[in-house]
């Protein structure tokens, strides 16, 4: 299994919901992280989890919460977001903490916050 | 403040002709500079990826150059066909940061015309 696997595809909330993202891997890797993406932009890094704690947070809003409750598994949890948070979200997971070992994408969550 | 420029932001090319991408970057702690394809609705893919001690590498019809004194690289895609329309990322990291941190590009979007 070469894959990380993003679920749900596709995501419309509310203001006031709640909700989860979900990712999974099944290759190994120690490393996974969680991205943001808008529209014709590159990538931006959001969270980096490295053996299933969380290593780096890049000033992100609290009303995102990272969970990493095993080495397979990594959820972004979202609460009261704003439409300017509508994005692609992005996981990826490396074999260890360095990038040079290779990231493999999921094909992310497609968010509409209205 | 944006790490790596790349340029052109969008490319036209017929097919069979040649892509050109290029990348620069200003830290000189980065040695590890992979490029990733990404097409609409699906996240990056690692296309191929260079270290600073080689000034060429070759994977089928994609080339990377990389300059070191210059602090440049580029993508070079040969005999491009139409399902190399993507979008395009250089990216550069420093592996010596645990982390696995990718500062990415702009981006560069293709479009191959039959």
């Amino acid at each position: 299994d070469t894959e990380v696997t993003q679920t749900p595809k596709h995501l419309v909330m509310g203001m006031t919901n709640k909700k989860s993202l979900k990712c999974e891997q099944h290759m190994g890797h120690r490393a996974m992280y969680w991205y943001k993406q808008k529209a014709k932009k590159p990538p931006e890094l959001m969270f980096v989890y490295s053996y299933e704690k969380l290593s780096i947070n890049e000033s992100v809003p609290s009303r995102f919460s990272p969970e990493c409750p095993n080495s397979s598994l990594l959820n972004l949890h979202l609460h009261a977001l704003q439409p300017e948070d509508s994005a692609l979200y992005l996981c990826a997971s490396s074999p260890s903490g360095g990038a040079n070992y290779g990231y493999t994408f999921g094909s992310g969550t497609r968010l509409t916050v209205v | 403040q944006q790490q790596v420029k790349q340029s052109p932001q969008s490319l036209i090319v017929q097919k069979g002709g040649i892509s050109i991408i290029n990348c620069a970057y200003e830290n000189t702690a980065f040695d590890y500079f992979p490029w990733y394809q990404q097409f609409p609705g699906k996240g990056p893919a690692l296309l191929i990826a260079i270290r600073p001690d080689v000034s060429e590498k070759k994977e089928g019809r994609f080339t990377i150059s990389f300059n070191k004194s210059a602090k440049q690289f580029s993508l070079h895609i040969m005999d491009s066909q139409p399902g190399d329309s993507a979008t395009y990322f250089c990216a550069a990291s420093n592996t010596a940061d645990s982390w696995g941190k990718l500062q990415f590009g702009a981006g560069t979007q293709v479009v191959v015309t039959p």
